[in-house]
């Protein structure tokens, strides 16, 4: 099985600090994707990678910055975290690389409250 | 550019109620659609998919059919349970994009015995 796991499920952190939230897929996977879930809104894509060193913004960048150095690990990073990104942040993988339709495998989620 | 309309929720059902979930979508192409589920404390998992027109899905009771002239793809099951209990994402793949997805912004269901 599939397994996509985040470093952590709860997260409480303070106005301007820095946020790094950890993603990882034991599967191989090249593509890696970081989304906010947000009530009403829906899951909204922030960044995603389609390979190591590879990033590409989503449809809400802003405010934030990802890593992959690795093919199993993708960071979401929040340079100066504030309180308008408190949200659940959901990690997901797929296997193929470009156009293929492929099923995004989802981690549990990180729930971030920024004070 | 591309989006997904999903009815708002909630649903609220008793068990072995017949269950129906609208979902339209505008895209260029022809994107292949998603009905993704998230379990209250959990992540999403996918429930079913259809790549082109006409496809159904299915997966543990639940069907939807990917309808190009209606550019809809509604989900459906016949008998709810209250293991259904829910939130539920359509979600549609842009072609060409390394497997974007673009989400509706989801329904919850709630069952009821």
């Amino acid at each position: 099985d599939v397994k996509v796991t985040q470093s952590s499920r709860y997260l409480v952190k303070r106005t301007g600090e820095k946020v790094f939230l950890e993603c990882v897929q034991d599967m191989d996977h090249e593509n890696m994707f970081w989304y906010r879930q947000d009530p009403g809104l829906g899951l909204r894509l922030i960044y995603f990678s389609y390979d190591v060193k590879m990033k590409e913004k989503g449809d809400i960048p802003e405010g934030y910055s990802v890593s992959r150095e690795k093919k199993e690990r993708f960071s979401l990073i929040l340079e100066s975290a504030s309180t308008n990104q408190t949200s659940m942040y959901l990690c997901a993988s797929s296997l193929s690389g470009i156009v293929n339709t492929d099923t995004q495998y989802f981690g549990p989620g990180t729930r971030l409250t920024v004070l | 550019g591309n989006s997904v309309t999903q009815m708002e929720g909630p649903v609220t059902l008793s068990e072995e109620a017949f269950l129906t979930i609208n979902c339209t979508y505008t895209a260029t192409g022809y994107p292949s659609l998603f009905w993704y589920v998230q379990y209250p404390g959990e992540g999403l998992q996918l429930l079913l998919k259809a790549t082109k027109a006409d496809d159904k899905g299915s997966n543990k009771g639940f069907e939807a059919t990917y309808r190009k002239e209606t550019t809809s793809f509604h989900l459906e099951k016949g008998s709810v349970q209250v293991s259904d209990s829910a939130v539920y994402f359509c979600a549609l793949e842009n072609t060409g994009t390394a497997s974007k997805l673009t989400f509706g912004t989801g329904t919850r269901l709630q069952v009821t015995l």
